[in-house]
């Protein structure tokens, strides 16, 4: 069975600082997510990657946020400056059939 | 921006008994309604994808149904077990990538 990694499986961090979150999304699959949920929240979609380049993306992906696949296997979320409100656990997904486990991501 | 809702957000139910629950979602440009099963500490898992209108899928004691035209989805487990104990999200794509999840239902199954 293929499976979605994300690392780290939790960060901690300070307010203002960068982060990357890292997943190896399933190899031969052609559409990536990033979505995230804050704690006791719906899980929202943050952008869909395909080809390289950006297909779609929401209003939370404003421009501290972007997204790569530098290497043709992982696939990286950073955020610039992180705020407190970013705080949430950060899931990967391959098509939309098959999730990460998640990062959590707390910022202090 | 689409409201997808799910009803109820919590039920426990003693094993052996059958349960379901519903997605509403806007049906106005409906491509596919997903469901998922997500465990705790787990990853979400994909149930099933349902794109055309009086559409029934199954996989084991797990059924689902589509009804594009008034927006809503029915998930059901026949014979509920300690390990159907999950939460069912469900989210819907209309046109484009995004999906837009529901609050999810958190099925509690007591042995």
């Amino acid at each position: 069975e293929p499976e979605v990694t994300q690392t780290p499986s939790h960060q901690v961090t300070q307010m203002g600082q960068e982060v990357i979150l890292r997943c190896v999304p399933i190899s031969n699959h052609l559409y990536f997510y990033w979505y995230r949920q804050i704690l006791g929240q719906k899980v929202e979609f943050l952008v869909s990657f395909y080809n390289n380049e950006i297909s779609e993306k929401s209003e939370i992906f404003d421009d501290q946020f972007s997204v790569e696949r530098p290497d043709g296997s992982n696939f990286t979320l950073k955020i610039r400056s992180t705020k407190l409100e970013d705080s949430a656990m950060y899931f990967c997904a391959s098509s939309e059939e098959y999730f990460g486990p998640g990062t959590r991501l707390t910022v202090t | 921006i689409l409201n997808v809702e799910q009803s109820p957000q919590s039920l426990h139910v003693q094993e052996g008994d059958s349960t379901n629950f519903t997605c509403s979602f806007p049906s106005s440009n409906f491509y596919a309604l997903h469901w998922y099963r997500w465990e705790t500490a787990k990853s979400p898992e994909a149930l099933f994808v349902m794109t055309l209108n009086g559409d029934e899928k199954k996989k084991g004691r797990i059924s689902a149904t589509l009804n594009t035209k008034e927006g809503y989805s029915y998930l059901y487990i026949k014979g509920s077990q300690p390990e159907d104990s999950a939460t069912y999200l469900c989210a819907s794509n209309n046109a484009g990538n995004m999906l837009t999840f529901g609050g999810g239902t958190r099925l509690m199954v007591k042995p």
